[in-house]
């Protein structure tokens, strides 16, 4: 079974552009859940969806947005970076609607913003 | 307001010795735990986890340790190898109905 997919695995971009980063789940896996690493404040949660429906939501500005297909694999998109957009944006899979099947992570897609 | 809190940011143990990565958390609603293992360059790995209605999980050398009354979990590696030399993560949810919050990691480094 394949595992979590992201693309792409590393991008470089400049202040005030906007950038668009891919996952697929494992196959048969509804539900995508997309987290930010930062050094100084280890894994926050961007956002879920299942089923194509964005179910939660963490506390990021409205620039970070997200969004998922009919074949289970989601977009995120960031809008006007700024420096402090620099992580490592981490996608996860989860088999069922409930939380409690845990996670299984893709490998990042590490942003850098200059 | 930090909910997961693994306050050791680092920690160093010799190979063979035991290893204590321990995990804090203010959410009364939690009731379940996991922790995940990070190695550089890779996502994180699920690891082992714990529901409220138990107080102990063991999995070969990993057993997670639970109390409620004190809001406290800890990893127990038991022996350490280089090989578990990685970040790992403390997180939690409520029923599995809200997303998993993760504490900010510990670095172990196992030494030889």
């Amino acid at each position: 079974k394949a595992g979590v997919t992201q693309t792409p695995r590393y991008l470089i971009k400049t202040r005030g552009q906007q950038v668009t980063l891919s996952c697929s789940p494992i196959s048969g896996h509804r539900s995508v859940s997309w987290y930010q690493q930062t050094p100084g404040q280890g894994l926050q949660f961007l956002f879920e969806y299942f089923s194509e429906t964005q179910r939660n939501k963490g506390n990021f500005p409205g620039r970070f947005s997200g969004r998922q297909f009919s074949n289970s694999r989601s977009e995120m998109n960031v809008s006007t970076l700024e420096l402090g957009d620099s992580a490592l944006y981490l996608c996860a899979s989860s088999e069922g609607d409930s939380y409690s099947y845990g996670y299984t992570f893709g490998s990042g897609t590490r942003l850098t913003v200059v | 307001d930090q909910q997961v809190k693994q306050n050791s940011p680092s920690l160093s143990v010799q190979e063979g010795r035991i290893s204590i990565l321990n995990c804090d958390y203010t959410n009364s609603m939690f009731d379940y735990f996991l922790w995940y293992k990070k190695y550089p360059a890779e996502g994180p790995t699920f690891l082992i986890s714990i529901s409220s209605i138990k107080d102990k999980n063991e999995d070969g050398r990993f057993t997670v340790f639970l109390n409620k009354s004190a809001k406290h979990l800890s990893l127990h590696i038991v022996p350490s190898q280089p090989g578990d030399s990685a970040v790992y993560f403390c997180a939690a949810s409520d029923s599995g109905n809200t997303p998993l919050v993760f504490g900010k990691g510990t670095r172990l480094s196992v030494i030889a």
